[in-house]
């Protein structure tokens, strides 16, 4: 198992309400990126926090954000949900320039009804 | 722009076979890394086997090994003497750099029968 924990591991929401997702990186790693894996489909990424910086974004809207805190853990939030927002969010946590030793948790198991 | 394509939806092996899954990729970039990764129904995505664009080696992890053809542009995955447990979707992936974000193929359901 890795160090990287996920929480909550599952979450119904309501269309129109927004959720914020955990990530608490590996001990050492200062990288976390955050990626939604839609059922059938590979991951894609959403974005990359770096000290405490977003650094990289995928072809998400505004409505996703994110924060990194000092501790190198993270967070992801979306407002408005919608129903195509139904996925496993993962995050990966990484040393900066490093994504070799990149380490996934458990994900995040996210249904909007 | 980079691309992962993976042709093959599910795999059948008998236990204690080898099995190969395919991955093709395409890129620009002159360097950059590729990945495989195991996702079983838990969700976690658990790393492989890496190769790097200039290791004049294919990369080799116990009973996964990556046969890296650069000119075909091919990073297949070889698994040896199959366990039930290896039945899972994997995943091929790659980045151009350190920093660059992961882009992941459409993966491939591996079935091992007892």
């Amino acid at each position: 198992e890795t160090g990287v924990t996920q929480s909550p591991t599952h979450l119904i929401k309501t269309r129109g309400q927004q959720v914020t997702l955990r990530c608490s990186s590996q001990s050492g790693h200062n990288t976390v990126s955050w990626y939604q894996q839609a059922l059938g489909q590979g991951p894609q990424f959403i974005f990359q926090y770096y000290r405490e910086e977003e650094n990289g974004r995928g072809n998400f809207p505004p409505r996703f954000s994110g924060l990194q805190f000092p501790n190198y853990s993270s967070e992801l939030n979306v407002n408005a949900l919608e129903l195509d927002d139904s996925a496993l969010y993962l995050c990966a946590s990484s040393l900066w320039g490093l994504n070799t030793e990149a380490f996934f948790g458990q994900g995040t198991r996210l249904t909007v009804v | 722009a980079q691309k992962i394509t993976q042709t093959q939806p599910g795999m059948f092996v008998q236990e204690k076979e080898a099995v190969t899954l395919d991955c093709t990729y395409d890129t620009s970039d002159p360097s950059y890394g590729l990945f495989w990764y195991k996702q079983p129904s838990s969700g976690e995505m658990i790393f492989l086997i890496y190769q790097g664009s200039y290791d004049q080696q294919n990369a080799t992890e116990g009973r996964y090994s990556l046969n890296f053809q650069k000119a075909r542009k091919s990073a297949n995955l070889v698994i040896s003497a199959s366990q039930l447990g290896d039945s899972a979707m994997y995943f091929c992936a790659m980045s151009s750099s350190g920093n660059t974000p992961l882009v992941f193929g459409k993966g491939t359901r591996l079935s091992v029968i007892a």
